[in-house]
Parts: C-alpha cells; sequence; structure tokens
C-alpha cells in the first residue's frame, strides 16, 4: 500500500517554542517525492517543500526544517520559534506514479498546529 | 502571477440545481486538477487534464463534469448532488518537468460548496 500516516492530530504550543510534525510514509516505488503543504484557514494549499527520495539532505529554510530518513520513511518537519501565524493543517503527502505516467499526491490526514500568544 | 483562482468562493445548491465552478491560472502550467476535501480530512484526487484532455479521472461520478476550455481555464460543472458532496473543492495546476510531471502543484483557496 502507498500511504502517509501523520500520527498527530492537533499539537498545541505556546508562541517561540520549537514544534516538529511527523510523517512516515509506505511506497513501493524506488523513485518517490514528498511534500509538505499548509492549509492555513482560508483554504489554500501553501506549498512548503518538495524532496526527491534519493536526496536525503536535511533542509533549512528560516524557521522551516525537514528531516529526512529513508531508512525509517520518515519525512519530519520542524517549526523552530513557533509564531501565531503558524497555525494551521499541516498536510504530508507522498507522490504516486499511475500507469498513465501521472504522478498523483496522496496526503496524510493532516496535522492541526495550534500557536498561542 | 503565481495564482490560482477559483470562483465561487462559496456556494449553496439545492439537490435538483445546476452550477459551475470554474478555475483560472496564468502560470502557462499544463496540468490543472481538481480535489476534493471534506472536513477535517485530506484532500483527495478528482480529475487531471494534461494539455487540455482529461487523463485522469478517479471514479468520480456522473454527477460531476469536467472541463477544459482552454489552456488557462478548468471547469467543473455540477449536476444533482447529493447533500455528501458538500466539501471544499480544490484546483491545482502544475509545471512537466522532463518525462514526469511535476508534482509541486499550485493550489487554489477552494471553492466551499453546501448542497442542501
Amino acid at each position: 500500500a502507498q500511504k502517509v500516516t501523520q500520527a498527530q492530530t492537533e499539537i498545541s504550543v505556546v508562541e517561540k517554542e520549537d514544534v516538529t510534525l511527523d510523517c512516515v510514509y509506505e511506497t513501493r516505488d524506488t523513485t518517490y517525492y514528498l511534500f509538505w503543504y499548509k492549509q492555513p484557514p482560508s483554504g489554500e494549499l501553501v506549498f512548503l517543500i518538495r524532496r526527491n527520495s534519493f536526496d536525503e539532505q536535511n533542509e533549512i529554510s528560516g524557521r522551516y526544517s525537514w528531516n529526512f530518513q529513508k531508512s525509517t520513511s520518515s519525512f519530519n518537519f520542524t517549526i523552530t520559534a513557533s509564531q501565531v501565524v503558524d497555525s494551521a493543517v499541516y498536510f504530508c503527502a507522498l507522490s504516486v506514479l499511475m500507469n498513465t505516467g501521472f504522478q498523483k499526491l496522496v496526503f496524510g490526514t493532516g496535522t492541526r498546529l495550534l500557536v498561542s500568544p | 502571477d503565481t495564482e490560482v483562482t477559483q470562483t465561487p468562493k462559496h456556494l449553496v445548491m439545492g439537490m435538483t440545481n445546476k452550477k459551475s465552478l470554474k478555475c483560472e491560472q496564468h502560470m502557462g502550467h499544463r496540468a490543472m486538477y481538481w480535489y476534493k476535501q471534506k472536513a477535517k480530512k485530506p484532500p483527495e484526487l478528482m480529475f487531471v487534464y494534461s494539455y487540455e484532455k482529461l487523463s485522469i479521472n478517479e471514479s468520480v461520478p456522473s454527477r460531476f463534469s469536467p472541463e477544459c476550455p482552454n489552456s488557462s481555464l478548468l471547469n467543473l460543472h455540477l449536476h444533482a448532488l447529493q447533500p455528501e458532496d458538500s466539501a471544499l473543492y480544490l484546483c491545482a495546476s502544475s509545471q512537466e518537468e522532463g518525462s514526469n510531471w511535476n508534482t509541486e502543484a499550485f493550489f487554489g483557496q477552494g471553492t466551499r460548496l453546501t448542497v442542501v
């Protein structure tokens, strides 16, 4: 089965705390992409990062960082010094190759992050 | 311009109505998508168009009818919907990358549909 598991349904933190959102995936493909998207209350999905399965380097972008570990099939996302504006639902997603040659996104169930002042 | 624009933002329709959702992008992307997202659930793929042709239909009921009039526009025609079809409908677009489609999709804000 090809699926994404985000075990944390909801996380509440106080501003300036660090928070890590977990993502575990299963796939039979040898080449795949992993993504994180942010969905604020306004509804749109905001792309945060795409990671190729052959690139296990961790990535940092400002207060955001991602830890990709193929050995444990995990792609965790850390927000450092969280802010109220980080409050949103965060989705981890896996690209799945379809027989048409397209790759579709399979999303995890999402983690709702609440950052209070 | 890195936007995907969807109209309307909200729609309430009766089960006998016919309505359409519209999506527009001007990024030159040649793949466009419809996703359905129920409350507190992740988005689920419905349709994919590439080069204005329907490439993927994820076994969506015929009461949902997609249309791609040109490379910038994507419509979703709705007819005889059920209350359980109430959801957020998201449009997305992406760019071709080599022999694969770059699934770094750009999403619109969605149309929140309520069927009464």
